[in-house]
């Protein structure tokens, strides 16, 4: 049973740094998946944020790229997020999310963490 | 980067009733197409992907079809449980960055 546990501060302050780690289970973060982090504004719909292969490459929404760092943890079976310079648009749940590889551009996110509530405010 | 629309931005229909849901592209992405279901609180599940695969455990009235750049999500009979937000999601070709479409509420009529 593939299970994911996203965890981190539910409040960060304005221009400080966002930062998630996703904790996995049941698969490995050094198979052949990628693994990404997807987020929800409160009453809105999903936006992609980022992604990493299990070799260590990242992939990032245009709009975002200048604020993210993503990490992988082979050692730990976890993968990481900071988002920088946050402002209260940022504030959304944040979901860590597995990529189903089919083949090299055939990428599915087929298990999600439960999502976790980051608020950004003063 | 490729658009997603979805149409309609809310169903209303009764239990029992079939559910057609429309997804456009704004360039062809292939068979590159998922569809997922997201309950209130909960994380989005994915429900179909290839445009046309039920993902495992997903129940047979769900259906996709589609490639290019139009899309269908189909529930053949609403049963009580399908009641919720559906989201279509692809991804250009190379880097791979994603999309997701606006979604699509099929609510209790």
């Amino acid at each position: 049973q593939v299970q994911l546990q996203e965890s981190g501060p539910g409040l960060v302050k304005p221009s400080e740094t966002l930062s998630l780690t996703c904790g996995v289970s049941g698969s490995s973060t050094s198979s052949g998946h990628y693994w990404g982090w997807i987020r929800q504004p409160p009453g809105k719909g999903l936006e992609w944020i980022a992604s990493v292969s299990h070799f260590g490459t990242n992939y990032y929404n245009p709009s975002l790229k200048s604020r993210v760092t993503l990490s992988i943890d082979t050692s730990n079976n976890q993968f990481s997020l900071n988002l920088n310079s946050v402002t209260a648009a940022d504030t959304a749940v944040y979901f860590c999310a597995r990529l189903l590889r089919l083949g090299s551009l055939d990428l599915y996110f087929d298990y999600w963490g439960h999502g976790t509530l980051v608020t950004v405010s003063s | 980067e490729v658009v997603l629309t979805q149409s309609p931005a809310t169903l209303s229909l009764s239990p029992g009733e079939r559910a057609t849901l429309s997804c456009r592209a704004s360039q062809s992405v292939g068979p590159y197409l998922a569809w997922f279901q997201q309950k209130p609180g909960q994380a989005p599940r994915l429900l179909i992907y290839q445009a046309s695969t039920r993902a495992t455990g997903i129940p047979a009235r769900f259906s996709g079809s589609g490639s290019g750049t139009d899309f269908t999500l189909t529930i053949t009979s609403l049963e009580p449980e399908d009641f919720a937000v559906y989201y279509c999601q692809s991804r250009n070709n190379w880097p791979p960055e994603f999309t997701f479409g606006p979604g699509t509420k099929v609510e209790i009529k």
